[in-house]
């Protein structure tokens, strides 16, 4: 069974920047198939993709949020990675790293996702 | 961004009553849309995807349908494990959003 974990620092300081790693178990991350994200979710409010890449290192950002975003892959560690710059509290959320299945015979969404971790911006 | 507007925002039901979301999007997806349920401090898991595709494992009685833009989905008799906020997200274009969620609740 496909497992995805979050890993990265729980607090960050204002201005600077957020980097988390997303490990990828019990599955291979090349495959043109899957595509691995980051989703995102405030306290008490509603989900925001942020970016995805492909093994290949294809990416694609949110507009919201592309100044500041950089998304990586490592694909001997079956891992990928994103940095926020310039965090504010309004970044503080918690974030998830999901797998985005599409191709010729099945396009479902996000079908495997970590169980999340919770970033507080804050001095 | 394509927007997604998503309808009630909470609703109040009892264990076996029939229960319906509505989604609507502000263009057309072609079908590319997915439901999520999200339980309190847990990821969401998916439900539904292609407007109408019951993912592996999810119970039958969850369904989904499309008429033009306005997506719904529909839960045929409520279990006490389905009290839980749901999520339409559209993956159409780039970027992918979601819809504001609606929580439903015990009567």
């Amino acid at each position: 069974q496909l497992q995805l974990q979050e890993s990265g620092p729980g607090l960050v300081k204002p201005s600077e920047t957020l980097s988390l790693t997303c490990t990828v178990s019990g599955g291979s991350i090349r495959s043109s198939s899957y595509y691995w994200d980051w989703v995102r979710q405030p306290p008490g409010k509603g989900l925001e993709w942020i970016a995805n890449i492909q093994y290949t290192g294809s990416t694609a950002y949110n507009p919201s949020l592309k100044s500041r975003v950089t998304i990586s892959v490592d694909t001997s560690n079956n891992q990928f990675s994103l940095k926020l710059s310039s965090v504010t509290a309004a970044d503080t959320a918690v974030y998830y790293c999901a797998r985005y299945q599409c191709d010729s015979t099945k396009c479902n969404s996000f079908d495997f996702w970590g169980q999340g971790t919770l970033v507080t911006v804050s001095s | 961004d394509i927007q997604m507007t998503q309808s009630p925002s909470t609703l109040s039901a009892s264990v076996g009553d029939r229960v319906t979301i509505t989604c609507r999007a502000s263009q057309s997806l072609s079908s590319w849309l997915a439901w999520y349920q999200q339980k309190p401090g847990k990821a969401p898991n998916l439900l539904i995807f292609k407007a109408s595709s019951l993912e592996n494992g999810v119970p039958s009685r969850f369904s989904g349908a499309e008429s033009g833009t306005e997506f719904t989905l529909t839960i045929s008799s409520l279990q006490p494990d389905d009290f839980a906020t749901y999520y339409c997200q559209q993956y159409h274009s780039y970027p992918w959003t979601f819809g504001q969620g609606t929580k439903v609740e015990i009567k």
